[in-house]
Order: structure tokens, then C-alpha cells, then sequence
């Protein structure tokens, strides 16, 4: 079984720029979610999908992020304008029951 | 404000010996606890999971305890192999917020022959 697929892996970029990132869940899985990750940190959701509704996005700073995910599979999360503070690794994971799957992630660098 | 803290950030343990990887949470509305591996440039894996109603989960060398009243778990790996060098974080979540996971900071894991 394929596991939940991002890309692209590394994403350098200048501030101010805009950036996409993509997400594709394991089969079957309704769940989606994306975290953020700093150095030296766990990772901290952003965002819940259930299907293609954003259920919980309490945690998303909403004046530059915002994501998607228009017919329950696939999302994409977007910063438009980065900042450097935005530098982290930003995770995809889909959910079974209980338990979350994660993607490799994408590494993003802001200069 | 942290509701999930892994006080060790490092840990070293020989070969073949136990690592004991420690866990604390502050949220009693919690009811199920993961944790997971992380290698360098990958995205944390599933290890083992537990739920509230029990106090042991056991799969091969992987062993999570929790302590309910104490707000306490912990991942035991015996025997510990070179392998298992790796990042290990403790997340936990409720059903009624979706499972979103509160992660720990991370315990850095390493085996040395």
C-alpha cells in the first residue's frame, strides 16, 4: 500500500514569495491533516480535513496560509507572502481510526 | 502551552540493553497515545500505539506503558539494536478533537555496538 505522497520535498524561496505545497493521503483515508514542524520541535497541526471540509483550522495563521482539498483526496497548502519565520518542515498525514500516517514532509527554506 | 513534554532530550544505551523513552501529559481528556520514530530528512513512522482503557501494549521488542493517574507513559525497546537510533516522539489525542495529535518535543535515541 502506498503511503501519503508530498511533494516537492525541498523548497527554497526569498521572502515575500509564494509557495505551494501538495499532499496526496493513503487510499481511503477521509482524514487529512497538515502539521509544522520547527527545529528542535514535535510538530504543531495547522489544519483538519474531514473529506473536503477544513473542520479545524483554529490553528492556521489565516492572514497568509490557507489549503484545500476540493474533492476529499488530494490538498494543497499555500503561504503567500513567506516569511523567514515560515522556515520548517510542513507534514501531511491521513488517518485510520486512531492512528496517523505521516508523509516525508516538504522542507522549506524562507531567505 | 505544552500539554504533552518529554523531559529527556537525549538518551544513549548500549547494544542489547533497554531504553526506557519517558513521556508526560497534562490533559486527562486524552485517550489515546502514539509514539513515533523520526529519522534525519523523513517524516516521523508509527511505532505503537495505546489506548486509555489499558495500561500495556506490546508489539515485538516495543512495549508502551501508561500510567493514567500519574499522566505517565513510556516506551520500552529491549533488546535495543543500532537501528533504533532515531528521534522518538510522544503525541497524544482525543476523539472528540479528531485525533489531532499534541506532540512531545522528542527524545534523541542513540545505540551504540
Amino acid at each position: 500500500e502506498a503511503g501519503v505522497v508530498q511533494s516537492p520535498r525541498y523548497k527554497i524561496i526569498e521572502k515575500k514569495q509564494p509557495v505551494a505545497f501538495w499532499c496526496n493521503p493513503i487510499s481511503g483515508h477521509n482524514t487529512l491533516y497538515w502539521y509544522r514542524q520547527n527545529l528542535g520541535q514535535g510538530p504543531e497541526l495547522l489544519i483538519r480535513y474531514e473529506n473536503e471540509e477544513a473542520v479545524d483550522d483554529s490553528q492556521l495563521p489565516k492572514d497568509r496560509f490557507s489549503a484545500e482539498r476540493l474533492k476529499g483526496v488530494d490538498s494543497t497548502l499555500k503561504i503567500q507572502p513567506a516569511e523567514l519565520g515560515d522556515s520548517a518542515v510542513y507534514l501531511c498525514a491521513s488517518r485510520q481510526v486512531e492512528t496517523q500516517y505521516f508523509g516525508p514532509g516538504t522542507r522549506l527554506l524562507v531567505l | 502551552d505544552q500539554q504533552v513534554k518529554q523531559n529527556s532530550p537525549s538518551l544513549s544505551v548500549q547494544e542489547g540493553r533497554i531504553s526506557i523513552l519517558n513521556c508526560d501529559y497534562t490533559n486527562s481528556m486524552f485517550d489515546y497515545f502514539l509514539w513515533y520514530k523520526k529519522y534525519p530528512a523523513e517524516g516521523p513512522t508509527f511505532l505503537i500505539s495505546i489506548s486509555s482503557i489499558k495500561d500495556k501494549n506490546e508489539d515485538g521488542r516495543f512495549t508502551v506503558f501508561l500510567n493514567k493517574s500519574a499522566k505517565h507513559l513510556s516506551l520500552h525497546i529491549v533488546p535495543s539494536q543500532p537501528g533504533d537510533s532515531a528521534v522518538y516522539f510522544c503525541a497524544a489525542s482525543e476523539v472528540n478533537s479528531g485525533y489531532e495529535l499534541n506532540f512531545g518535543k522528542g527524545t534523541s535515541l542513540l545505540v551504540t555496538p
